[in-house]
């Protein structure tokens, strides 16, 4: 099975302080991508990264790939109470299985 | 217009019944996934079709059947409800499961 651990499981941080989730496995995947998910909602996709050291920005959030595409991080700056969500990556298998493989999950509160 | 939809939001029902939950995308995508979140949000796929065709079955009790008439439509019949089947179940389609899924909003299944 290929497990893809996230770290921290729970982050409880105050408006304007800076965090970043840890998206780790020992397996090599196609792309990798994070999602967002609100209570009573179903995950939205924020961003895919393919290239191992590619870096992406989506106004205060910066995704990183690892080298070895076997891992990525999120970082938030000045972190805004509508951040709040569970955030989730996901790993696009390489080979002919069509299917994403979750992560555990961080899951934030950013309070005033 | 939503883009996945599905039907029920919520399911409540007692142990040994029979339920489906029904699942439509609007986009276009080739393929579509039934994937169960447990209390812990940790999300696992159960099936997937592509045109019409399953092409993952992940050691799912064979209680669980997924049926797909068209390629737009994938529906979850579930025999037999056990206390285990609760969860919420979620729906996504993509074209390019490297490139992500759009999800749908989720049932809420609760066997009593």
């Amino acid at each position: 099975t290929q497990l893809l651990e996230q770290s921290p499981q729970f982050l409880s941080i105050q408006e304007g302080e800076n965090l970043t989730v840890y998206c780790n496995s020992s397996s090599v995947f196609s792309s990798l991508q994070w999602y967002r998910q609100e209570p009573g909602e179903g995950p939205v996709l924020l961003v895919t990264v393919v290239t191992g050291g590619e870096v992406k920005k989506l106004k205060r959030l910066t995704f990183q790939f690892g080298d070895a595409r076997k891992d990525s991080s999120l970082h938030i700056t000045a972190a805004q109470p509508g951040d709040t969500g569970l955030y989730l990556c996901a790993g696009a298998h390489t080979g002919t299985a069509s299917k994403l493989t979750f992560g555990t999950g961080t899951r934030l509160q950013v309070t005033l | 217009d939503t883009a996945v939809s599905q039907t029920p939001k919520y399911l409540v029902t007692q142990m040994g019944n029979d339920k489906s939950i029904k699942c439509e995308q609007n986009l276009g995508h080739d393929t579509m996934y039934w994937y169960k979140q447990d209390s812990k949000k940790f999300l696992k796929i159960m099936f997937s079709y592509n045109n019409k065709e399953l092409i993952i079955n992940e050691t799912v009790p064979n209680r669980f059947s997924p049926k797909s008439p068209d390629k737009a439509h994938l529906n979850l019949h579930i025999n037999s409800l056990e206390l285990g089947d609760s969860a919420v179940y979620f729906c996504a389609s993509s074209q390019d499961h490297r490139w992500g899924y759009t999800f749908g909003s989720g049932t809420r299944l609760t066997v009593v």
